[in-house]
């Protein structure tokens, strides 16, 4: 069955950097685009990042451009998120999710990131 | 681009009928068929309920029903059970380089 285990959260520095790991399994990982969407505490949800099933293009949403970095191994099966220049307001939880078709049809379990001093 | 509107709150008894709206404009919800609704219980991940604007994954039950008018959808909750009681996100596809926005999400409680 379709299995997406987020990884690489954690507490971080306003500044600081941290990478996200989304392992997938069950599925053709190489075939599908591929999504990170983050939620803050108690708020909704939020579309972040896009990556076609061959590594490129990438598209990004404008409150994290030109500070985070989708990218993916398809020998490993493993989509990431780089981020970097983190700010408070990018305390949130952070999904990877599959696009089936300009929809999400699989979701993992998220990784929370807390970005505080 | 801004998120789609939602109400924040609906409520129903079980059994009633529930209808969530999901308002965006001529550049997401009104431009593509392609609004889907999902199901977030508290502490899990979302879940895919519609995909479409009206078509169900397999293993949603047809209690869950998608619509769309102009720039709004719509999500109808038929015969409302206590397990329905969750948050329900709109998405829609937006364009190419802003390819998705969601709504603010919907709590509904059962009576």
């Amino acid at each position: 069955q379709v299995q997406l285990v987020e990884s690489g959260g954690g507490l971080v520095k306003p500044g600081g950097s941290l990478r996200l790991s989304c392992a997938a399994s069950g599925f053709t990982f190489s075939d599908y685009y591929m999504t990170w969407i983050r939620q803050a505490p108690g708020k909704g949800l939020e579309w972040v990042s896009y990556i076609h099933s061959r590594g490129a293009p990438t598209y990004y949403a404008d409150s994290v451009k030109g500070r985070f970095t989708i990218s993916r191994d398809n020998a490993k099966n493993t989509l990431y998120l780089q981020m970097n220049s983190l700010r408070a307001e990018d305390t949130a939880v952070y999904y990877c999710a599959r696009d089936d078709g300009w929809h999400f049809g699989y979701w993992g379990q998220g990784t929370l990131v807390t970005v505080s001093s | 681009q801004s998120a789609l509107t939602q109400p924040r709150s609906v409520s129903g008894s079980p059994g009633q009928s529930v209808t969530i709206s999901c308002t965006g404009t001529s550049s997401d919800v009104g431009a593509y068929n392609y609004v889907s609704w999902h199901q977030q219980h508290p502490g899990k991940a979302p879940e895919l309920l519609i995909y479409d604007v009206t078509k169900r994954p397999s293993g949603v039950p047809d209690r869950f029903s998608g619509s769309k008018s102009g720039n709004t959808a719509s999500l109808t909750i038929s015969g409302l059970q206590v397990e329905d009681e969750a948050d329900y996100y709109c998405c829609s596809y937006a364009g190419t380089y802003t390819p998705w926005v969601f709504g603010g999400g919907t709590k509904v409680t059962v009576l």
